[in-house]
C-alpha cells in the first residue's frame, strides 16, 4: 500500500542551526502539508500546498519557515534559524482531489532542539 | 472557541467489548468533513474514518463506524470488538470548505487503553 514516507525519523540539532525536513508525498497525490505536535498537545496545521507554491499557511508558519517541491517527488519543509520551541513532531500529509480529500500522514520526524 | 471538542482526556474498554469516542464540532459551514485518526505509541497517525458533511449514512470501515449526529454537531467514534491494538491515542478532526487542500483542524485527543 502506498505511503508517506518522511526523513528523518529524529533529528537532533542545536538551537540557531537550520534543519530541512523531507517527506516523499504518494506518487499521484496533487496536495501536500505539514503539520505539527508539540509533545502531549494536538497536532497543529503549518502550512499546504498545492501546484507549486503554498496554498494556506498558519500563524505559526512565520518567515523562519519554507517549503519546497524541488523535484518531482520530495517536499521538504526548512526551519532557518532552529529555536527550542520549534522542538515537535513534524508531519508530512498528502491527498488526491476529491473522494473527501483523505489526508494520508507520514510516520513523522521527531525534532529536538537542543 | 474550539472548532473540534473531545472530552474524554482517557477512557478504559475491556477487550472485546465496544467503545465510543466521542467528538462535537463547531462550524457554521454547510459542506465540512469529519475525521478520525489514530495514532499509537510509535508516533505515527493513522486514517481510521471519513464522514461528508452530506452524506446520509453512517461511514463504516470494519470495526469502526461514524455516530454523525449532525443537529448536535457531533462525530463520535465507535470502535467494535477492541482489540490490545487498539490501545493508542484518537484524534477527531474536522476540514472546514470541504474541498481542495483545506487543512484539518484536529481536537485534543482521547488515550484509549484496552484491558485484557
Amino acid at each position: 500500500e502506498p505511503e508517506v514516507t518522511q526523513t528523518p525519523s529524529h533529528q537532533v540539532t542545536q538551537m540557531g542551526q537550520e534543519v530541512i525536513l523531507r517527506c516523499v508525498p504518494i506518487s499521484n497525490h496533487l496536495y501536500f502539508y505539514w503539520y505539527r505536535q508539540i509533545l502531549g498537545q494536538k497536532v497543529e496545521f503549518l502550512v499546504s500546498f498545492y501546484n507549486n507554491e503554498i496554498s494556506e499557511k498558519s500563524e505559526i508558519f512565520d518567515d523562519q519557515f519554507s517549503v519546497e517541491r524541488p523535484d518531482g517527488s520530495n517536499f521538504t519543509l526548512k526551519i532557518r534559524s532552529t529555536k527550542l520551541e520549534d522542538s515537535a513532531m513534524y508531519f508530512c500529509a498528502s491527498s488526491v482531489a476529491g473522494g473527501g480529500n483523505i489526508q494520508y500522514f507520514g510516520a513523522g520526524t521527531r525534532l529536538s532542539v537542543l | 472557541a474550539q472548532k473540534i471538542t473531545q472530552t474524554q482526556p482517557g477512557m478504559f474498554v475491556q477487550e472485546k467489548e465496544a467503545v465510543t469516542l466521542d467528538c462535537t464540532y463547531d462550524t457554521s459551514d454547510q459542506s465540512y468533513g469529519l475525521f478520525w485518526y489514530k495514532q499509537p505509541s510509535s508516533g505515527e497517525m493513522i486514517f481510521l474514518i471519513y464522514q461528508g458533511s452530506y452524506d446520509e449514512q453512517n461511514a463504516t470501515e470494519g470495526r469502526y463506524s461514524l455516530n454523525f449526529q449532525k443537529a448536535r454537531k457531533s462525530a463520535n467514534l465507535v470502535i467494535s470488538a477492541s482489540q490490545l491494538g487498539d490501545s493508542a491515542m484518537y484524534f477527531c478532526a474536522m476540514r472546514e470548505r470541504n474541498s481542495g487542500n483545506t487543512p484539518l483542524v484536529f481536537g485534543k485527543g482521547t488515550r484509549l487503553s484496552v484491558i485484557a
